[in-house]
């Protein structure tokens, strides 16, 4: 059973244009949320957070949106640029357990097209 | 400052072999992430340590893996027999403090191929 789902499994915008990635989660206990994004070969990288007491965090072109009673968030990459083209994966960790790991969804191939 | 670093970066073992993987986490990190990812599908927790000692392995598929920390520095993670579906990327991931809020530091992964 999912607990947080990506459903499109691959989105292209055009250079300049909105991206906006999608991720549900369906855990009410989640209460932190992270992206990462990650190239070939190599491993996740942290991108940007949000604690369930926000609903919007931004940094730079990135913004992520929290909607709590619709267990959704969404990342915002505006303008987008050819090197944000990797997969995105949306993950979810619930504080109150003894660590923080992270429940992932499956990801989102992003390509930006010149 | 060195990142997490993880050996050998590809494994191509045969079936009922074993095979060891590598995690050398940040230096100072105590908290010490194991987890997977197979093919198309999510990546998955397998298993948390505080410095040696076991948090949570809750996501540990089954007794043929063995996952040690020395001395809370690096970490090995050993599969033995090795089965066809436990081949995917094995990611380690450290983090100085146990909420992570930053994000945590993961590997390049190790991809095992089970032939």
């Amino acid at each position: 059973d999912q607990q947080v789902k990506q459903n499109s499994p691959s989105l292209s915008v055009q250079e300049g244009r909105i991206s906006i990635l999608n991720c549900d989660y369906t855990n009410s206990m989640f209460d932190y949320f992270l992206w990462y994004k990650k190239y070939p070969a190599e491993g996740p990288t942290f991108l940007i957070s949000i604690s369930s007491i926000k609903d919007k965090n931004e940094d730079g072109r990135f913004t992520v949106f929290l909607n709590k009673s619709a267990k959704h968030l969404s990342l915002h990459i505006v303008p987008s640029q050819p090197g944000d083209s990797a997969v995105y994966f949306c993950a979810a960790s619930a504080s109150g357990g003894s660590n923080y790991k992270l429940t992932f969804g499956k990801g989102t191939l992003l390509t930006v097209n010149p | 400052e060195a990142g997490v670093t993880q050996f050998p970066s590809h494994s191509v073992i045969e079936k009922g072999q074993t095979v060891t993987l590598r995690c050398d986490p940040i230096s100072g990190h105590d908290n010490l992430y194991w987890y997977r990812r197979v093919m198309g599908k999510e990546i998955k927790f397998l298993l948390h340590f505080v410095k040696e000692s076991k948090q949570d392995e809750s996501g540990m598929p089954n007794n043929r893996f063995l996952a040690e920390r020395t001395g809370g520095t690096y970490s090995t993670l050993k599969v033995q027999p090795a089965e066809l579906e436990d081949s995917g990327v094995y990611f380690c991931a450290s983090s100085q403090d146990r909420q992570g809020l930053g994000g945590y530091t993961f590997g390049s992964g190790t991809r095992l191929t089970v032939v």
